[in-house]
């Protein structure tokens, strides 16, 4: 099976531009859609991006999802921060048959 | 607002068993897929179970196969984690979540807490 690899935190100032990346071990990243889901502090994990680049009603679009399949990397960016953005965010991904996959998150802080 | 509510967890002993229950509230998922995901304290998100919308199939994460058995109860429209032979490891808040059409979690319980110990 693959793992999903995320940085475990980054960091950035209001009003600017975040990328998270989630790397896959094995296999191609477009041979499966990546979604990323927010999760703040004490709440359960929200969808913000499904099938790499879509944004579900009501999230906003400054977030942003894409794949580069030469780099065989996901990534989530966020601009304009907010300090409503602060949050852990997680990748995840399918094998196809049996499994689903997550990152291991990572920790946006907006300071 | 669409809600599924899981409970059935608690403080159990290593080696035992306990059931969880999502059910829902103004929301059906009879006809979508139904997963399982825990999160230990602290720690990030991990998949444990899917059970397919028809209940046919299921699979599960490599830590629990053999010892959790999803199931779901269409009348009722709840669905269940059966855990048995506990570890201290599987300690974690469990949520449920609703299945999308191409295999992403569009709708997520607020999770209830399992802790194993002594």
């Amino acid at each position: 099976n693959f793992m999903l690899t995320q940085p475990h935190s980054v960091s950035e100032s209001p009003g600017k531009t975040v990328t998270i990346s989630c790397t896959r071990s094995s296999g191609s990243i477009a041979s499966n859609y990546v979604q990323w889901y927010q999760q703040r502090p004490g709440s359960s994990p929200t969808i913000v991006i499904y099938e790499d680049k879509q944004r579900p009603s009501g999230v906003p679009d400054r977030i942003s999802g894409s794949i580069d399949s030469s780099s065989n990397t996901a990534s989530l960016t966020i601009s304009r921060l907010k300090t409503e953005d602060e949050a852990d965010y997680y990748c995840q991904s399918y094998d196809g048959s049996t499994s689903w996959v997550f990152g291991g998150g990572t920790k946006l802080t907006v300071l | 607002q669409v809600q599924l509510v899981e409970s059935g967890g608690g403080v159990v002993q290593p080696g035992r068993s306990l059931r969880l229950s999502c059910s829902a509230s103004r929301l059906t998922f009879n006809g979508f897929a139904m997963h399982w995901v825990r999160q230990a304290p602290g720690k990030g998100l991990q998949w444990v179970a899917v059970i397919s919308y028809d209940g046919t199939k299921k699979f599960y994460a490599d830590s629990v196969k053999g010892r959790f058995t999803i199931s779901r109860d269409k009348s009722r429209n709840t669905q269940y984690l059966q855990m048995s032979s506990l570890r201290v490891e599987d300690t974690a808040v469990y949520f449920c979540a609703r299945s999308a059409a191409t295999d992403y979690m569009d709708v997520w319980g607020k999770g209830t807490t399992v802790t194993v110990s002594s």
